[in-house]
């Protein structure tokens, strides 16, 4: 099994539209939680990280259910400049990070 | 303040023969971290180096070996080239003490072996 799976998309979605998606993580004693975003053939870029009360970051919603062993992440009122692939990114309190194969996030005008 | 910074940033070696990759980490970040990315996959992590040390180590073969210097700049060196190396090469660095919110990614190395 995977220690990050994710729904790897396409989500094509309208510009204005909310788009929501998880992750779920396979070790149940990960500390550390984040979403990366990644643009084509670029290096990854930390987004936000996920704490276990949700947080929020502008248009930027994460969520953590730690009982599921999953994470969300929904993009409200969604820009064409939210087009990437977004990375969940899960910690084990060791020195590695350990990646989602990503989720696809397409923005039509 | 440069970020961190990876070379050559293409590279074509061809089966069996051997490569060296180099970062140069943030400054101020003393850990470096090395991650192949193959195409629609996810960053795999290779190793970490910290006072010149490997300091952990992910499920790749001996092929794949590193070093860092005390300048904290890294190599990374992979031999007898396979075609599944074929990837994009990330070096991530981190700051002391923060390995779990500090990780900054250089724009990677993308080799094709033939």
């Amino acid at each position: 099994r995977k220690e990050v799976e994710q729904d790897p998309g396409p989500f094509n979605v309208p510009e204005g539209a909310t788009v929501a998606f998880n992750c779920t993580y396979s070790n149940s004693a990960s500390q550390s939680f984040f979403w990366y975003r990644q643009d084509c053939r670029k290096e990854p870029k930390l987004l936000m990280s996920v704490y276990s009360s949700g947080n929020e970051d502008g248009r930027f919603t994460a969520q953590l259910n730690r009982a599921s062993q999953y994470i969300s992440l929904l993009i409200r009122d969604s820009k064409l400049s939210d087009s990437a692939t977004y990375l969940c990114v899960v910690n084990t309190n060791d020195y590695k990070l350990s990646f989602g194969a990503g989720t696809t996030v397409t923005v039509r005008a | 303040d440069a970020g961190v910074t990876q070379s050559p940033t293409h590279l074509i070696k061809t089966r069996g023969q051997q490569v060296t990759l180099r970062c140069s980490p943030k400054s101020g970040h003393d850990t470096v971290s090395w991650y192949q990315q193959a195409l629609g996959q996810g960053p795999q992590f290779i190793f970490q180096y910290y006072e010149e040390e490997e300091r952990q180590r992910g499920n790749f073969p001996d092929r794949f070996s590193g070093h860092q210097f005390p300048n904290y700049s890294s190599e990374l060196n992979v031999n007898a080239l396979l075609l599944g190396d074929s990837a994009l090469y990330l070096c991530a660095s981190s700051p002391p003490g923060q390995l779990n919110y500090g990780y900054t990614f250089g724009s990677g190395t993308r080799l094709t072996v033939v």
